[in-house]
């Protein structure tokens, strides 16, 4: 039972331009929701979080959105540069004693062509 | 290098053999999860441990495996008797603090296993 869902295996997009990474859960416990990025040959790094008591949650070119009575969250990247092209992990949680029991989706591979 | 080490970064096994992967965590931290991966998949969690203490191994199998984080040295992740359906990537991730944190782990780059 796949409890966070990433539905795009793969996305390209060109320089410049917007890149939207989506992701669904069916879990309504989850409260905490995280994006990973990951190179190849190397370890997931921390993106972006939200918590399931805001809406968005911005850092920079990463904006996470939450629409939690769809279960799902979605992440921009604005402008999107070629370093950005890496697998990108959704992840949710539920906080308090197990929060570090993170979910994973399996992954959208992000292509940004120069 | 402060972050999280994994090695060995790649191990080939034959089935029946065991595997041992290696985990020291960022300087400063005491709290170790491993993760795994298997092909086309997500990451999934296995075992948190703190200093010689398992805290939550739900997400481990429960033959085979086993997880330590001796008072000295680092995490160890053993896996018996390997079979092919244990060929995957094995990431190791520490925190600053454990279950008080926000879930923002920091992951090593991954110990392959490959059983033959």
């Amino acid at each position: 039972d796949q409890q966070v869902k990433q539905n795009s295996p793969s996305l390209s997009v060109q320089e410049g331009r917007i890149s939207i990474l989506n992701c669904d859960y069916t879990n309504s416990m989850f409260d905490y929701f995280l994006w990973y990025k990951k190179y190849p040959a190397e370890g997931p790094t921390f993106l972006i979080s939200i918590s399931s008591i805001k809406d968005k949650n911005e850092d920079g070119r990463f904006t996470v959105f939450l629409n939690k009575s769809a279960k799902h969250l979605s992440l921009h990247i604005v402008p999107s540069q070629p370093g950005d092209s890496a697998v990108y992990f959704c992840a949710a949680s539920l906080s308090g004693g197990s929060n570090y029991k993170l979910t994973f989706g399996k992954g959208t591979l992000l292509t940004v062509n120069p | 290098n402060a972050g999280v080490m994994q090695n060995p970064r790649h191990l080939v096994r034959r089935r029946g053999q065991e595997a041992r992967l290696r985990c020291s965590p960022m300087k400063g931290h005491s709290h170790v999860y491993w993760y795994r991966q298997l092909p086309e998949e997500g990451l999934k969690f296995m075992v948190y441990l703190q200093k010689e203490n398992i805290i939550d191994e739900s997400g481990m199998p429960k033959e085979r495996f086993s997880a330590e984080f001796p008072k000295e040295g680092p995490s160890i992740l053993r896996i018996q008797q390997v079979v092919r359906g244990d060929s995957a990537a094995y990431f190791c991730a520490s925190s600053l603090r454990g279950t008080q944190n926000t879930g923002e782990l920091f992951f090593g780059e991954g110990s392959r296993l490959t059983v033959l």
